[in-house]
């Protein structure tokens, strides 16, 4: 996960908003990714962002893309105790294999 | 069809034993990754395979580790000599590449492996 970097913890309330980071190093990717995992699950792609680019909405989910900082975010809005979940960011590497970040660990908390 | 499955679910094995696994895609998929996740990672990219073609391996892969999709169907991981380090969680997820992408991938829920 070198090329991605996370924070691997967010705690919020239920019915608050959730925003979880990511920075990037390489910017090759024509697409950002975002990924969720719940405990003994394999991966769930959530929503992808083309990288021209800069905001994207899906329902609870708003990506946001900053790419002079390199900079990725998903937000999701009311979040509920069913999204508590690890959330990998993502990138393509020569179109081929999937490079992601460390996953940052989101807990609801009713 | 009800995604990507993987077998079995989970592995226990004694060290310097071999072990293998499978995946099978979705079906109208010609790409089918391979990837290692250990605990408090993301995933890290193994292998992948365009049809029956194994076009590209990570550095990750050892000679220890071969892999398979003699159809261009379903795909076998195989690691010969197991050793404590490669306990870790093997995901295998397929694609169908369309020109421009979004290349999306699809992941199974995974093979965790515990060599003892």
């Amino acid at each position: 996960g070198e090329d991605v970097e996370q924070s691997l913890f967010l705690s919020v309330r239920e019915g608050d908003s959730s925003v979880i980071n990511c920075t990037y190093t390489d910017s090759s990717s024509t697409y950002l990714y975002w990924y969720k995992q719940e405990p003994g699950a394999g991966l769930q792609l959530l929503t992808y962002i083309f990288s021209n680019m800069d905001m994207k909405q899906d329902q609870r989910l708003t990506v946001l893309l900053n790419k002079k900082d390199k900079h990725l975010s998903l937000r999701i809005a009311d979040t509920q105790t069913g999204d508590s979940a690890i959330y990998f960011c993502a990138w393509l590497y020569n179109n081929n294999d999937m490079r992601f970040g460390a996953g940052t660990r989101l807990t609801v908390k009713p | 069809d009800t995604g990507v499955s993987q077998n079995p679910r989970h592995k226990i094995t004694k060290r310097g034993q071999n072990v293998t696994f499978r995946c099978d895609p979705i079906s109208e998929h010609n790409r089918l990754y391979w990837y290692r996740q250990t605990l408090g990672q993301g995933p890290e990219f193994l292998t992948y395979f365009q049809n029956e073609a194994q076009l590209e391996k990570s550095r990750l892969l050892s000679d220890r580790f071969s892999a398979e999709r003699p159809k261009g169907s379903f795909s076998t991981l195989e690691i010969q000599r197991t050793e404590q380090g490669d306990s870790a969680m093997y995901l295998c997820a397929s694609s169908v590449p369309l020109a421009g992408g979004p290349y999306e991938q699809y992941f199974g829920p995974g093979t965790r492996l515990t060599v003892t």
